[in-house]
């Protein structure tokens, strides 16, 4: 069972809209927890990194949240532009696990 | 600056065959990370370096993989004797630091490789 669960594994949306993506997680030990961005055919960009202390961390128009306590991260995109259709991927260190990502497309 | 190089972008190869892959992490980074990305199995990190030492290659997947840091400006991942299950894309990621977990890392844009 994969250590990091992302979901849902694809949403579609329209451009202009808000829309959260769920990281949860059972990685042990915690040092941190980082989302990406992959476009297509390209390699990931970090967008956040949080740390046990830290429950929320913004980027522009992303804002990712962190709960060590239930293990549950979230990465809330505001205002969607067709420029963040990609995927998102959650990764928990110390031991670096990866989710799987979640497709975005943003329609106009 | 460039940014993480990665060469080449495209190999095609037969089974059998040695790959080569090659990386320029970002000038100044102290950490190095080789990924391999596949639909499947998603990213996974297969070794990384400190100041060029291997520090943990836990990840790489059988003896037929190889990685290399001669120096801070480059390293290669080598395959030997390739096989169909390689086709993947291929990732380096470099770092400023030597915190692995909370350091930043930049990747390259990929090698994509297809053993046929």
């Amino acid at each position: 069972k994969n250590q990091v669960e992302q979901s849902p594994q694809s949403l579609i949306i329209l451009e202009g809209k808000n829309c959260t993506l769920q990281c949860n997680y059972t990685v042990s030990p915690f040092s941190n927890l980082r989302w990406y961005k992959q476009d297509t055919g390209r390699g990931p960009v970090s967008l956040t990194i949080m740390t046990f202390s830290e429950n929320t961390k913004s980027n522009g128009r992303y804002t990712a949240t962190l709960d060590a306590d239930t293990k549950q991260s979230s990465l809330h995109i505001t205002a969607s532009q067709l420029s963040d259709s990609a995927s998102y991927i959650c990764v928990v260190s110390a031991r670096m696990r990866f989710g799987a990502g979640t497709r975005l497309t943003v329609k106009p | 600056d460039a940014g993480v190089i990665q060469s080449p972008r495209h190999e095609v190869t037969e089974m059998g065959q040695e790959v080569t892959l090659r990386c320029k992490p970002i000038s100044g980074h102290n950490s190095l990370f080789w990924y391999r990305q596949t639909m499947m199995r998603g990213l996974e990190l297969l070794i990384y370096f400190n100041n060029n030492v291997p520090i943990d290659d836990s990840g790489m997947p059988e003896d037929r993989f190889s990685a290399k840091m001669p120096n801070a400006s480059f390293s290669t991942l080598k395959i030997q004797p390739s096989e169909p299950r390689d086709s993947a894309v291929y990732f380096c990621a470099s770092s400023m630091g030597t915190t692995v977990a909370a350091d930043t890392q930049y990747f390259g844009p990929g090698t994509r490789l297809t053993v046929l």
